[in-house]
């Protein structure tokens, strides 16, 4: 059974700094690309992050490109979203989702909650 | 506001159909039959309904159906259940930099 796990989120100040984690397991983690999207608080749903199975290609929403970096650990079977320079309008439930075989995300974890406030 | 549009809510009977719209472009929608769907109860992650516009993974049942027709997607649910009451994302891959992108989402209401 394919589960993911995400920790890490809580309440920041804008600029802040942030590390989110997901721990995958049920699968050929190394196989697959994964991702990052998150949820805003209007529910609206939005891609954050993608990296491929060997961690050798990364693509950002424009909305986080060059303040947010995707990474994993595949023997840890793990995925990484680290957050710098955060904003107001970061604040969400972000999931990490697997990457499906056709350009779907197949499954996603429970979410954590980033809260971004002064 | 969202890349792709969907309507805000939308409501049925047990046992009728219901339609959901999502209306993008010819970057998204429009240019790739990479739509999919998504299902989410209050408080919990979004799940897979359908894939590649009308494909269901091993598990949904043949209530849900997906077609495409230029820039709009529609998701229909046929024989209307209670447990059918929640939110619906679409989501399209898409030409841009942000490679997907997502609908607003639609409140399911089964009357």
């Amino acid at each position: 059974e394919v589960q993911l796990v995400e920790s890490g989120g809580g309440l920041v100040q804008p600029g802040g700094s942030l590390r989110l984690s997901c721990e995958a397991s049920g699968f050929s983690f190394s196989g697959y690309r994964m991702h990052w999207v998150r949820q805003l608080p209007g529910k609206g749903l939005e891609w954050v992050s993608r990296i491929k199975g060997d961690g050798s290609d990364t693509r950002y929403a424009d909305s986080v490109k060059g303040r947010f970096t995707i990474s994993r650990d595949n023997p840890k079977n793990t995925l990484y979203l680290q957050m710098n320079s955060l904003r107001v309008e970061d604040t969400a439930v972000y999931y990490c989702a697997k990457d499906g075989d056709h350009f779907e995300h197949d499954y996603w974890g429970q979410g954590t909650l980033v809260t971004v406030s002064s | 506001q969202s890349a792709l549009t969907q309507p805000a809510s939308v409501s049925g009977s047990p046992g009728q159909s219901i339609t959901i719209s999502c209306t993008g472009t010819s970057g998204d929608i429009g240019g790739y039959n990479f739509v999919s769907w998504y299902q989410q109860h209050p408080g919990k992650a979004p799940k897979l309904m359908l894939y590649e516009v009308s494909n269901r993974p091993t598990g949904v049942s043949n209530r849900f159906s997906g077609s495409k027709s230029g820039n709009t997607a529609s998701l229909t649910i046929s024989g209307l259940q209670a447990e059918d009451e929640a939110d619906y994302f679409c989501s399209s891959y898409t030409s841009g930099s942000t490679l997907w992108v997502f609908g607003g989402g639609t409140k399911l209401t089964v009357l």
